[in-house]
């Protein structure tokens, strides 16, 4: 059974840091990863999304990397602002037409 | 971009009565849907993966004759919560994957909140 572990379970930085969230899977066969944001009492809104295939995605201030031979992946967040204070949750898919498998979320806050 | 909505955002019941949740895909075909559920600070977990024209899978330990799955068009699920109490009181969220691309991206809802009395 897949299982997805994020660490940390919060984090709080100043304002214009950079910093990684990390995200592990217990099974490195996956047909793609992806990171999500998630704001108090929202849904989840779709960062990244990288497929087994890929080592990287970027957007914008936003950088996703993927070793899927050590069941890792790191969510880079350049010069950190407090609107990006949220829930960030990885989600890993087994195959094509399976479902997501969620980690449990890191809790960011960026205090001005 | 894909859009899911769900109705409503927020409810409250009582106690013993039955809430239905609504979850529509707006500008895409989905066969396929997920219910998850979501307890403060905690992640998603899945209660069911709804199908269209079928009857829904449901994932260990939750109960189906409790959280009725109605899949009945290819841009709408429902969840309906029977007799609920205060323990069902959570975030439920839906998903909804595309079924017209191939990379079966899922999109998710809002949420709705849930308060039982």
């Amino acid at each position: 059974k897949q299982e997805v572990t994020q660490i940390p379970a919060a984090l709080s930085v100043p304002e214009g840091e950079n910093l990684v969230l990390n995200c592990s899977f217990t099974d490195s066969a996956i047909y793609n990863l992806q990171w999500f944001r998630q704001d108090p009492g929202k849904g989840l809104t779709s960062l990244l999304l990288i497929q087994s295939s890929q080592r990287e995605q970027t957007s914008g201030r936003l950088n996703a990397s993927l070793d899927k031979s050590s069941g890792r992946s790191t969510l880079y967040i350049a010069a950190s602002q407090p609107g990006d204070s949220a829930t960030y949750l990885c989600a890993v898919r087994p195959g094509a037409g399976n479902m997501l498998t969620f980690g449990g979320g890191t809790r960011l806050m960026v205090k001005p | 971009g894909a859009v899911v909505s769900q109705h409503p955002s927020r409810v409250i019941c009582k106690s013993g009565t039955s809430v239905k949740i609504e979850c529509r895909s707006l500008d895409f075909q989905a066969t396929t849907m997920f219910w998850y559920r979501q307890f403060p600070k905690q992640s998603l977990m899945l209660m069911a993966t709804s199908n269209e024209g079928s009857k829904a899978t449901y994932e260990q330990g939750v109960e189906k004759d409790k959280f009725l799955i109605n899949h009945a068009s290819l841009t709408l699920s429902t969840l309906t919560v029977t007799s609920a109490h205060p323990e069902d009181s959570s975030f439920y969220i839906c998903s909804a994957r595309d079924s017209g691309t191939g990379g079966y991206e899922q999109y998710f809802g809002p949420g709705t909140r849930l308060t039982v009395t």
